[in-house]
């Protein structure tokens, strides 16, 4: 199977633009989390979809939002980018075996706003 | 609130030692147990999952405990190499909500 693919890699973009991140899960997985990731920080989880709806949200404002359509590709957007949104995001899709859920990682999307 | 502790400052350990890294958590009671790791600029590779029943999962030169008394697992890398040098995250699972909690990760340096 075809691993958890991000589009785009990179991205530099300036204080007050818009961005949209893409992400397609594993082939069969209906969930998809995204995190933020800063130097030196741990994973800061985002928003959690499932079958189309979110199921979890972090303490993220607003200004982070996503979606997820019905192949379960999900894209997250950020509106009126800030110096500090400037991070490694990572999108990870979700299989459930026994009832434990294992996350599986795209390679992230590294975001710079200048 | 859930909190989970993993060693902050890195750690440097010699080639052909075994590293344990430690994975401490209060205020939650996590069904499973889960390690992951992080090379730079990369996504996290799930390596280890340990369920609440379980003491000790191995694989490979990999070990995990789990004590749910003391709240706490370890990770242990035998015959260690350079090439296990990485960031390694534990995440405790198994809330309502589906949601993995993540620690900061632990930063190991394998020494030639």
């Amino acid at each position: 199977k075809a691993g958890v693919t991000q589009t785009p890699r990179y991205l530099i973009k300036t204080r007050g633009q818009q961005v949209t991140l893409s992400c397609s899960p594993i082939s069969g997985h209906r969930s998809v989390s995204w995190y933020q990731q800063t130097p030196g920080q741990g994973l800061q989880f985002l928003f959690e979809y499932f079958s189309e709806t979110q199921r979890n949200k972090g303490n993220f404002p607003g200004r982070f939002s996503g979606r997820q359509f019905s192949n379960s590709r999900s894209e997250m957007n950020v509106s009126t980018l800030e110096l500090g949104d400037s991070a490694l995001y990572l999108c990870a899709s979700s299989s459930v075996t026994g009832g434990a859920e294992t996350q599986y990682f795209g390679p992230g999307t590294r975001l710079l706003v200048l | 609130s859930q909190k989970i502790e993993q060693n902050s400052e890195a750690l440097n350990i010699q080639e052909g030692k075994t590293a344990t890294l430690t994975c401490n958590y209060t205020n939650y009671s996590p069904a499973y147990l889960q390690w992951y790791r992080q090379d730079p600029g990369r996504g996290p590779v799930f390596l280890l999952l340990i369920r609440e029943n379980e003491k000790e999962k191995r694989k490979e030169r990999l070990k995990v405990t789990f004590d749910t008394t003391l709240k706490q697992s370890l990770f242990h890398i035998t015959a260690s190499q350079p090439a296990d040098s990485a960031t390694y995250l534990c995440a405790l699972g198994g809330d309502s909500n589906y949601q993995l909690i993540w620690g900061a990760g632990t930063k190991l340096i394998i020494k030639p």
